[in-house]
Order: structure tokens, then C-alpha cells, then sequence
């Protein structure tokens, strides 16, 4: 069964620190989809990354990056400089193929970044 | 390019009761999904809908809960006799076609529902 563990469950930082979010997960399956949502306090989850297992690169999106590292099934993502508006809660999710080729995504528990002027 | 809508956003309602939620997804999207959120928690998968048809539903789809996508573009989520383990978010989504599971779900704002 698909697993996704974020053992952080609330951050607090002061702005402009940088801040690392961990993620955690667990399939069986040998190709697999990532991602990362933003969950502001509207409730929308707004998608940010998608990564697929067999590209290891890490990537950098203006103040956002993310370190994919295949050996120790991880999926971690730093915000530089952090600013107010980056207050959410952020969600890791493994995707997984369902019947007729939909895409299932289990989440993790998320995590609830603060920050502070 | 609108993103997915969803209606009532708010809905309280009395133990009992039938509610229904909307679901319009992004346009040139023919996959449609339903997810369930608690206070705390990341969203659970509810079910799935390829244009009309209904292709995978979750354990946590009990006999109260039906959903529909009729014509392949909106869809909607009824529960009835609701109870207060109802109360929760629910979330719609939405993606394109492909051949992997790497397709990009986009979420809407989602209807909040209290059972009281």
C-alpha cells in the first residue's frame, strides 16, 4: 500500500529564514508520480510540483526547490527567504494508477508552516 | 481558464438530512475526482469518473453517498441520512487524459459540511 509520512506537523519561522518541509513515502511501485500542494486557509489545494521517480534532478522554481532522492524515498521542499504569504499548510502525495488509467494520490498529514513578520 | 468550481461552498445541515455538492470541473478535463478532508488531515480519496462512467469508488464510499457525472462534464455528490462523521470538506478535482500517474490533479476550493 502507497504511504506518505510528514513527521512535521507545524513549523514556525521568522521571515526570510529559509525552511525545509520533509516527506516521506512508501510504494511498491517502480514508476510513481509526486507532488506537492499548498493548502491555504480558503481550502483550495494549489498544485506547486509534480516529479516522476526516474528523474532525480532537484529543481528550483524561483524561491521554492525540492530534493528528490530516490535512496532514502524522500521528497523534501525548501522555501528561501520565506514570506508571510507562504503561510499554508503544504501536502506531500504519491500517485498511483487506478482503473481506467485515472490517477489516485495518497496524501500525506501535511504540514503547517507559520510565518512570522 | 477557470479552475474547478464547486458548490455550496458552506453547507450546515441537520442529522438526517440529504445533501448535495456540485462539482464543475476545469473544461477539457475528462477525468473527475472526489476526495474527503478532516480537521488535521490530508485528503482521502472518495471516487473516480472517466467522462460518465463512475470507474473506481473508495471503501470510504458507504451506501449513503452516490455519485454522478451524467453528461460527463458536471458532477455531484449526495449524501443522505447524513450523520456527524459526515462533517468534513469535501473536494472536487480534475485532470486530463494520459497514460501514466503522472497527471496533474487540480483541486478546487471545496464545500465545507457541518452536520449538526
Amino acid at each position: 500500500a502507497q504511504k506518505v509520512t510528514q513527521a512535521q506537523t507545524e513549523i514556525s519561522v521568522v521571515e526570510k529564514e529559509d525552511v525545509t518541509l520533509d516527506c516521506v513515502y512508501e510504494t511498491r511501485d517502480t514508476t510513481y508520480y509526486l507532488f506537492w500542494y499548498k493548502q491555504p486557509p480558503s481550502g483550495e489545494l494549489v498544485f506547486l510540483i509534480r516529479r516522476n521517480s526516474f528523474d532525480e534532478q532537484n529543481e528550483i522554481s524561483g524561491r521554492y526547490s525540492w530534493n528528490f532522492q530516490k535512496s532514502t524515498s524522500s521528497f523534501n521542499f525548501t522555501i528561501t527567504a520565506s514570506q508571510v504569504v507562504d503561510s499554508a499548510v503544504y501536502f506531500c502525495a504519491l500517485s498511483e494508477m487506478i482503473t481506467g488509467g485515472g490517477n489516485k494520490l495518497t496524501f500525506g498529514t501535511g504540514t503547517q508552516l507559520k510565518v512570522e513578520l | 481558464d477557470t479552475g474547478v468550481s464547486q458548490n455550496p461552498r458552506h453547507k450546515i445541515t441537520k442529522r438526517g438530512q440529504n445533501v448535495t455538492f456540485r462539482c464543475d470541473p476545469i473544461s477539457e478535463h475528462n477525468r473527475l475526482y472526489w476526495y474527503r478532508q478532516t480537521l488535521g488531515q490530508g485528503p482521502e480519496f472518495l471516487t473516480y469518473f472517466q467522462n460518465e462512467a463512475q470507474l473506481e469508488k473508495s471503501r470510504l464510499l458507504s451506501d449513503r453517498f452516490s455519485a454522478e457525472r451524467p453528461k460527463g462534464s458536471f458532477s455531484t455528490l449526495e449524501i443522505q441520512r447524513t450523520e456527524q462523521g459526515d462533517s468534513a470538506m469535501y473536494l472536487c478535482a480534475s485532470s486530463l487524459d494520459g497514460l501514466t500517474s503522472g497527471n496533474t490533479i487540480y483541486f478546487g476550493e471545496g464545500s465545507w459540511l457541518t452536520v449538526v
